[in-house]
């Protein structure tokens, strides 16, 4: 069966670069969800779209943004990065029982 | 607030030694409560979702069950192949977001 898929998989980059994630969500799933997990922490709700319109928003800093596009796929754009932001990053998308399927991640280090 | 706590963080079996794992929440008005495993540095992976009290599913060695407060995870005869992060979430119906507990790490030994 299709997953999610996130690209890339892993990411270096120095503190205040730029980073974009993406993220393809399961087919006919129209909602897509973005998570922080850092080491040893649970994931962290960043933000949500739905039909390409934001739909929830969690504790996202003012320095990343995201976007869905026409055909589902959704980036996270990150600026200014910090150390802090080394993490996690998961991508998930919702079938119609509400159940969120994670893609496999996308490990950020900011040295 | 909406809050999820899990007990106990880590769980160490022997094989074939079965037990639970708790999940405690707290939500304004539970949409659904989903239990996930994660292996290290990987997505985690769906299991179950529960809707209401009382109800039970189960898969292989795996049973969820759900009261009003909380939910447990069961694992009976478990296998070194189970050894993973469990986690709990719960979805309000005011939010489309989940809120996660912080795991159980559970390591099985042969």
């Amino acid at each position: 069966a299709a997953g999610v898929i996130q690209s890339p998989r892993h990411l270096i980059k120095e503190k205040r670069e730029t980073a974009t994630l993406k993220c393809y969500p399961i087919p006919r799933h129209d909602t897509v969800y973005w998570y922080q997990q850092g080491p040893g922490q649970d994931p962290q709700f960043l933000i949500s779209f739905y039909e390409k319109m934001q739909s929830d928003k969690g504790s996202i800093p003012d320095r990343f943004s995201a976007q869905q596009f026409s055909d589902y796929h959704s980036e996270l754009n990150m600026s200014s990065l910090e150390l802090g932001d080394s993490a996690l990053y998961f991508c998930a998308s919702r079938d119609p029982t509400d159940t969120q399927y994670f893609g496999p991640g996308t490990r950020l280090t900011v040295l | 607030e909406d809050q999820v706590t899990q007990s106990p963080e880590a769980l160490r079996l022997q094989e074939g030694e079965s037990s639970s794992l708790n999940c405690s929440y707290t939500v304004s008005g539970l949409r659904g409560l989903f239990w996930y495993r994660q292996d290290p540095g990987k997505g985690p992976e769906f299991l179950f979702t529960l809707y209401s009290a009382g109800e039970e599913k189960e898969k292989e060695r795996l049973k969820a069950t759900l009261t009003k407060k909380e939910s447990f995870l069961h694992i009976t005869a478990p296998k070194p192949e189970d050894s993973a992060t469990y986690l709990c979430a719960v979805q309000a119906f005011n939010t489309d977001k989940l809120i996660f507990g912080t795991g159980t790490r559970l390591q099985v030994f042969p």
